[in-house]
């Protein structure tokens, strides 16, 4: 199947530092990536829809300043968490649906990165 | 709106004994459905999905689900638990007005040797 990787797989940083992740589609062009947060034991909150070329699109209460994303080619998208302070810690998730991308089409989604701040 | 509830939080099962995780449904339209699996610390991996067709839809690892449109049932199962299926299962339901998958709040299937 499709691969989405994610680098790193998780980072520590100090409170105040940006942190850069990023997103790959592996085998695959994905004409869009979605940006995931995961609080422990919880559901999937999407962040934000980016698709190449073009503007990210956050969700209602996402600071699109604080998150951003860039998604420079269709295998590549980036989420820069800047200023970042404790309350960012969380386990981010990144996702890829293949172009040519109907309803019907799959996502795909990385392994994660934990950051947590200090 | 598109929506999609996981009733149960935590399902218990004997390895070898069958394996049943709901979910059910509220859409307008035609549903597009997916299960997926997440292991610890790992991202989701993707099971498998009904869009349309056979109401039995075969997936990875052994996973199959019912499509139950008179239930609005989606349910995941599988014939024989492995101590391995131990994960944290999502159902989604892809959005058809705004292209997003919904996802359940997960339910965590803990499989006992």
């Amino acid at each position: 199947g499709a691969v989405v990787s994610q680098h790193p797989s998780w980072v520590i940083c100090k409170s105040g530092t940006s942190v850069k992740i990023e997103c790959r589609s592996l085998d695959f062009q994905a004409t869009t990536m979605f940006w995931y947060r995961q609080f422990p034991k919880q559901s999937l909150m999407l962040m934000a829809t980016s698709n190449e070329g073009s503007k990210a699109t956050y969700e209602q209460g996402v600071e699109k300043d604080k998150f951003l994303i860039n998604h420079a080619s269709l295998t590549l998208s980036t989420l820069t968490v800047t200023s970042a302070h404790p309350e960012d810690s969380s386990f981010y998730i990144c996702s890829a649906r293949i172009k040519r991308a109907t309803s019907t089409d799959t996502q795909y989604f990385g392994p994660g990165t934990r950051l947590t701040v200090l | 709106a598109q929506s999609v509830a996981q009733p149960e939080d935590q399902v218990n099962v004997a390895e070898g004994n069958p394996l049943t995780v709901k979910c059910t449904y509220s859409v307008s339209g035609n549903p597009y459905l997916f299960w997926y699996v997440q292991y610890p610390n790992r991202g989701l991996q993707f099971l498998l999905k009904y869009i349309t067709g056979d109401n039995l839809v075969k997936g990875s690892y052994g996973f199959e689900a019912e499509f139950n449109k008179s239930q609005t049932s989606f349910h995941l199962k599988k014939p024989s638990a492995l101590v391995s299926d131990s994960a944290l299962y999502f159902c989604a339901v892809r959005d058809i007005n705004t292209d997003k998958l919904i996802f359940g709040t997960g339910t965590r299937l803990q499989v006992f040797p």
